[in-house]
């Protein structure tokens, strides 16, 4: 079975200060990493993706991950964060094949504060 | 391309009740997934459609069940509410859903509340 176990329910931040959600999976296979943004009363955003490709991904809104195998993590960075980044944030794996869908860890909500 | 597309996006209803929500896949996208997101148990797999057929389901009782039509849109019922159904409801599409690196991209939701 696959999971992703995120450290952290609430991380507070100052504004331009690094932001870091870590995220640790369990996979019996090469994982589908993925992070989601949640903001207030909105669906989910894909931030970025890990598909084998690259081990550092690069995203949106000038976020990245690096996915390190030995440790088995996918931890989330943005070198100064911004106001605007405050919102929920979701690591999640993906299984393919016949048993298609997505398992979220339980999520990591993020404040900025002035 | 428009994005994909929920309705209602609020709803009320009293226990022992049934609802339907509905979902609008982006285009060319054949596998919808839907999802319930709660304070408690976060967000948890319902059920994944590809042509009209339903290839998975999570671990949820029988009042909850799901359609595809043929033009990929979905709907999925929840019969006999009961108070803990309330929840942020969550329907992704993606293309093929067969690939573990296919995005799945989201909706709005739609947000149940159950009296």
């Amino acid at each position: 079975a696959q999971s992703v176990t995120q450290l952290g329910s609430h991380v507070s931040v100052s504004e331009g200060a690094l932001v870091l959600l870590r995220c640790n999976y369990s996979s019996s296979v090469p994982p589908y990493l993925f992070w989601y943004v949640q903001y207030p009363n909105q669906g989910l955003q894909l931030l970025l993706k890990y598909t084998s490709a690259a081990t550092l991904v690069k995203g949106i809104n000038g976020f990245e991950a690096e996915f390190k195998k030995s440790e088995t993590s996918f931890h989330l960075t943005k070198p100064s964060a911004h106001m605007s980044d405050a919102a929920e944030y979701f690591c999640a794996v993906c299984r393919g094949g016949s048993n298609y869908k997505l398992t979220f860890g339980k999520g990591t909500l993020l404040t900025v504060n002035p | 391309k428009a994005g994909v597309t929920q309705t209602p996006r609020y709803l009320i209803k009293t226990r022992g009740q049934q609802v339907t929500l509905s979902c609008s896949p982006i285009s060319g996208h054949r596998s919808v997934s839907w999802y319930q997101q709660t304070p408690g148990q976060g967000l948890q797999f319902l059920f994944e459609y590809f042509s009209e057929t339903q290839r998975n389901k999570g671990n949820f009782p029988g009042r909850f069940s799901g359609r595809q039509f043929s033009n990929s849109r979905s709907e999925m019922n929840v019969s006999t509410l009961e108070l803990g159904d309330s929840a942020l409801y969550l329907c992704a599409s993606s293309l093929q859903g067969t690939s573990g690196q296919e995005t799945q991209y989201f909706g709005p939701g739609t947000r149940l509340l159950v009296l």
